[in-house]
């Protein structure tokens, strides 16, 4: 069974950092490409960052980009964002999802269950 | 970037009746690379339809995908309470093209 469990969540001052992390299980993880995408609180997705499966591609949203920063550990079976100049927008659940192919397209096939960062002084 | 606006933001009706939500992009999808996806409350997303009309692994037959181009179409034949949720529209193939649809609330009648 694919599993995705995100951590790293928490309450913090605008302008300080976070890293969030995901480990993954049930599948051969260096076989997929994977993502973060976010939610605020009773809004709509967004799609924040991606990485293929050797971390030769990583892309960002135009929202996040310089602030955060994706990586993956493939012996770890773990996925990281790191994120820092946090902002009052940027308060959402985030979710580490699996895309259902090696390059970072954008297909979300398995998702966690989220973790939350909320942003506030 | 493409925008998706989905139709309509809340669609009322009965179990066993049949739903049709609409997911217009603002250009035209590349390959019809439109997804479609299921949030039920407390839950994350759940992948229904890839490719404008294939259906993830495990999804019933009840649910289907259809259209092309700019405008998609996501049907639910005989709605089941579990049915009821908020779906999402989605783009994706490229990192400059993966964007969410604002999504329609299913909600029982």
């Amino acid at each position: 069974e694919v599993q995705l469990v995100e951590s790293g969540g928490a309450l913090v001052q605008p302008g300080r950092s976070l890293r969030l992390s995901c480990v993954a299980s049930g599948f051969t993880f260096d076989e997929y490409a994977m993502h973060w995408v976010r939610q605020a609180p009773g809004k709509g997705l967004e799609w924040v960052s991606g990485l293929s499966w050797n971390s030769a591609t990583i892309v960002y949203a135009d929202s996040v980009k310089g602030r955060f920063t994706i990586s993956r550990d493939n012996a770890r079976n773990s996925l990281y964002l790191q994120v820092d100049s946090l902002r009052a927008e940027d308060t959402a659940f985030y979710y580490c999802v699996r895309d259902r192919n090696l390059a970072a397209v954008g297909l979300f096939d398995y998702w966690g269950q989220g973790t939350l960062v909320t942003v506030s002084s | 970037e493409i925008v998706l606006t989905q139709s309509p933001g809340t669609l009322s009706l009965s179990p066993g009746e049949r739903a049709t939500l609409s997911c217009r992009a603002s250009q035209s999808v590349s390959r019809s690379y439109l997804a479609w996806y299921q949030q039920k409350p407390g839950q994350a997303p759940r992948l229904l339809i890839f490719g404008a009309s294939t259906r993830a692994t495990g999804i019933p037959n009840k649910f289907s995908g259809s259209g092309s181009g700019t405008d998609f179409t996501l049907t639910i034949s005989r709605l089941e309470p579990e049915d009821f949720a908020v779906y999402f529209c989605q783009q994706y193939g490229s990192s400059d093209s993966i964007t969410f649809g604002q999504g329609t609330r299913l909600e029982i009648k």
